[in-house]
């Protein structure tokens, strides 16, 4: 059974930065793509980008392309997403969706999410 | 950028009635639209991808049709654990990648 478990919540201020785990088991780790989608408090769900987990290699939305960073670590099949510069805009749940194989823009599986708040 | 524009707003209907939902997008994505369920507190769960296949585990009760612009979601005989937020999303002229708006689907 596909099981996709992220970080807790998190609490930062305005210009720091924000580092959350996603760590997935019961499947083949390498085999899908994984990509982050956030969602403000009542807004519709934003994709952020994706990463090739098998390569390594992310590719970022343009809107935050700047400010993003995602990382993997195959020997604990766990995905890192980075944040720097917070805002306050910034607070959202953010997810962890895995990409159905072999179409890997299909998002078949979700984290359970993690709130980062951005407060001063 | 693909827009995702989701009708109506909110809909109230009772359980056991039928529920239409709809999604124009703002130029053709195919049949690459597919339609995710969130309840309050969790995370979105994929019910329908490629405009009408189901994914693993969904009832028979949820379909989807459409093409091109226009795509409907359609639940023949709403459950009481059916009452949530419906997104659709686009895959087919991405990055980036986008959701509509949502429609909340509400007891009557």
């Amino acid at each position: 059974q596909v099981h996709i478990v992220q970080s807790g919540a998190e609490v930062r201020e305005p210009g720091a930065s924000v580092k959350i785990s996603c760590k997935a088991s019961g499947y083949t780790f390498v085999s899908h793509a994984i990509h982050w989608v956030r969602q403000a408090p009542g807004q519709r769900p934003e994709w952020m980008g994706w990463i090739n987990v098998g390569t390594g290699t992310p590719k970022y939305s343009q809107r935050f392309q700047d400010r993003v960073t995602f990382t993997r670590d195959t020997s604990a099949s766990t995905i890192y997403m980075e944040m720097s510069s917070l805002r306050y805009e910034d607070t959202a749940t953010y997810y962890c969706v895995r990409g159905q194989r072999g179409n890997y823009d299909i998002f078949d599986s979700w984290g359970q999410g993690s709130l980062v708040t951005v407060s001063s | 950028e693909i827009v995702l524009t989701q009708s109506p707003a909110t809909l109230s209907l009772s359980p056991g009635e039928r529920a239409t939902l709809s999604c124009r997008a703002s130029q053709s994505v195919g049949s690459y639209l597919a339609w995710y369920q969130q309840k309050p507190g969790q995370a979105p769960r994929l019910l329908i991808y490629d405009a009408s296949n189901r994914a693993t585990g969904i009832p028979a009760r949820f379909s989807g049709s459409g093409s091109g612009t226009d795509f409907t979601l359609t639940i023949s005989s709403l459950q009481p654990e059916d009452f949530a937020v419906y997104y659709c999303q686009q895959r087919s002229n991405w990055p980036p990648i986008t959701f509509g708006q949502g429609t909340r689907l509400e007891i009557k």
